[in-house]
C-alpha cells in the first residue's frame, strides 16, 4: 500500500464548476501537506501548503487537512480552462525533507 | 531570477549504456533533490543534498544510480547500465534555507531506454 493514495482520474468538469481533489495517507507522522500543479511537460509548481489540520484559502483555491481521518483536499472555485493540469498532493514529516507524493489527478476544465 | 534548469530535456539511450543528467539549482538554494516520475507512479524521491552534509540516498532504487553535487551547486545524476524500467522523467528541485516546504522544480529530463 502506498503511503499517499490519490485517484488518478481523469476528471473533467465544466468551466465555472467547483472542483474537489482528494488524497488519503497512512502515516500519522506526516505533518506538512502540499498541493502541486503540473502542466504537461513542465515541472510541478507549489500551489498550497498547510501544517497539521485545518483550512487554508488562497484566491479560488482552498486546501483542507483532516489529520483524524488522514484526508487532504483541494477545492477550486470558479474553475477556469487554465486550471487544466495534473494536481499532485504531497506530504512531509517534520525534520525530514523528503516529499511523498500521490500519483496525481489529471483535471480538464471544459469551456 | 532564473529557475531550476535541467539538461538534457530529452535523452534516448540504448539498454546497458550509462547516462548523466544535470541539474542547475536556483542560485543561493542550499538544498537539492532528485525525483523520478513514472507513468501512473507519481513522483518518487531519489536523493537529497543539503549544504555540506552527507546526502540522503535512501530513495535510490539500486546501486546503478548515483548522484553528486559539486561546489554546493550543480548536481549530476548518473545511471549506469541503464534498463528499460529506468525510462521516466527525472526531476530536480531546490529549496532555500527556512523554506523547505517549498521545493522549486525544474522541467525534468525525459529518459527513454530502448
Amino acid at each position: 500500500q502506498k503511503e499517499v493514495e490519490q485517484d488518478p482520474g481523469p476528471l473533467s468538469v465544466p468551466e465555472g464548476a467547483i472542483v474537489s481533489l482528494n488524497c488519503t495517507y497512512s502515516n500519522s507522522a506526516f505533518q506538512y501537506f502540499m498541493w502541486y500543479r503540473q502542466y504537461s511537460r513542465k515541472g510541478p509548481e507549489l500551489l498550497m501548503y498547510t501544517y497539521s489540520s485545518g483550512n487554508k484559502e488562497d484566491g479560488r483555491f482552498t486546501a483542507q487537512v483532516d489529520k483524524s481521518s488522514k484526508y487532504i483536499s483541494l477545492f477550486i472555485r470558479d474553475s477556469q480552462p487554465s486550471d487544466s493540469a495534473t494536481y499532485l498532493c504531497a506530504t512531509k514529516k517534520g525534520g525530514n525533507e523528503k516529499l511523498t507524493f500521490g500519483t496525481g489527478t489529471r483535471l480538464t476544465i471544459i469551456p | 531570477g532564473a529557475g531550476v534548469s535541467q539538461s538534457p530535456s530529452n535523452k534516448v539511450t540504448e539498454k546497458g549504456k550509462d547516462v548523466e543528467l544535470r541539474c542547475d539549482p536556483i542560485s543561493g538554494h542550499t538544498a537539492l533533490y532528485w525525483y523520478r516520475q513514472s507513468l501512473g507512479q507519481g513522483l518518487e524521491f531519489l536523493i537529497y543534498f543539503q549544504g555540506n552534509s552527507a546526502p540522503d540516498k535512501s530513495g535510490l532504487p539500486s546501486d546503478r544510480f548515483s548522484a553528486e553535487r559539486t561546489g554546493g551547486s550543480v548536481s549530476t545524476l548518473t545511471i549506469q547500465r541503464t534498463q528499460q524500467e529506468d525510462s521516466a522523467v527525472y526531476l530536480c528541485a531546490s529549496s532555500s534555507p527556512g523554506g523547505r516546504y517549498e521545493q522549486y522544480f525544474g522541467p525534468g529530463t525525459r529518459l527513454t531506454v530502448t
